[in-house]
């Protein structure tokens, strides 16, 4: 257990709709790293959250946005959906602003979202 | 930008040596990470190289030429329990989120 929290474990719904996915970083970490794996795909990179702030962006569509609450937990909203956005969405985290001088993030267990 | 290349699969026998290579093309480079997933289960952390050389953590050892722009990561002793996908990351020196490859699949047999 990584001690990163993700939810929902698993959505489907209809193209056109939008949902929220949850995360909860391990407890002390400041950062929330979002990532889209695919099928057989490797894992994108999607944007980056410090300790509320936006730090990077990676490949995120506008119709996705996020964000970092004074908790510290993190929402990705993923609106108009099409049948390409099913994926395994992931969050991870860490304590600093990057992946620090151990290369380590944190992962949780990923939200599976079908868009049918 | 930043890219990562990685052989899409590997197979090998158990007891057996299997190396995964990385080549890399980024831009301020920082340290290369290697992370295991198991059938669409979290990635976790292997193992880290920041400096040229080799990095041993048990049967796992990562290494890096940053003049190469080119890592590997060597598992040995290989067990049933090490089929999985095997990911290498680069991380930049503005210290801002790791870049993944597409993954190496390796398939352990007996």
């Amino acid at each position: 257990d990584s001690g990163v929290t993700q939810t929902p474990k698993h959505l489907i719904t209809a193209t056109g709709q939008r949902v929220t996915l949850r995360c909860s970083p391990r407890s002390g970490d400041l950062s929330v790293y979002w990532y889209q794996q695919s099928l057989d795909q490797g894992l994108q990179f999607l944007i980056q959250y410090y300790n509320g702030e936006e730090r990077a962006k990676g490949n995120i569509l506008e119709r996705f946005s996020a964000q970092q609450f004074p908790d510290l937990h993190s929402e990705l909203n993923l609106s108009s959906l099409e049948l390409g956005d099913s994926a395994l969405y992931f969050c991870a985290s860490s304590v600093g602003s990057g992946p620090s001088n151990t290369g380590e993030l944190f992962f949780g267990e990923g939200s599976r979202l079908t868009v049918l | 930008g930043q890219s990562l290349e990685q052989p899409s699969e590997v197979t090998a026998v158990e007891g057996a040596i299997v190396q995964i290579n990385c080549t890399y093309q980024t831009s301020g480079f920082y340290g290369l990470s290697w992370y295991q997933q198991h059938d669409g289960g979290a990635p976790t952390f292997l193992s880290y190289n920041a400096l040229d050389g080799l990095e041993e953590t048990g049967r796992f050892s990562s290494f890096l030429s940053r003049s190469d722009s080119y890592g590997y990561l060597l598992l040995q002793e290989l067990q049933m329990k090490d089929s999985a996908s095997y990911f290498c990351a680069a991380s930049n020196q503005a210290g801002t989120a790791l870049i993944f490859g597409k993954g190496t699949t390796l398939s352990v047999s007996s």
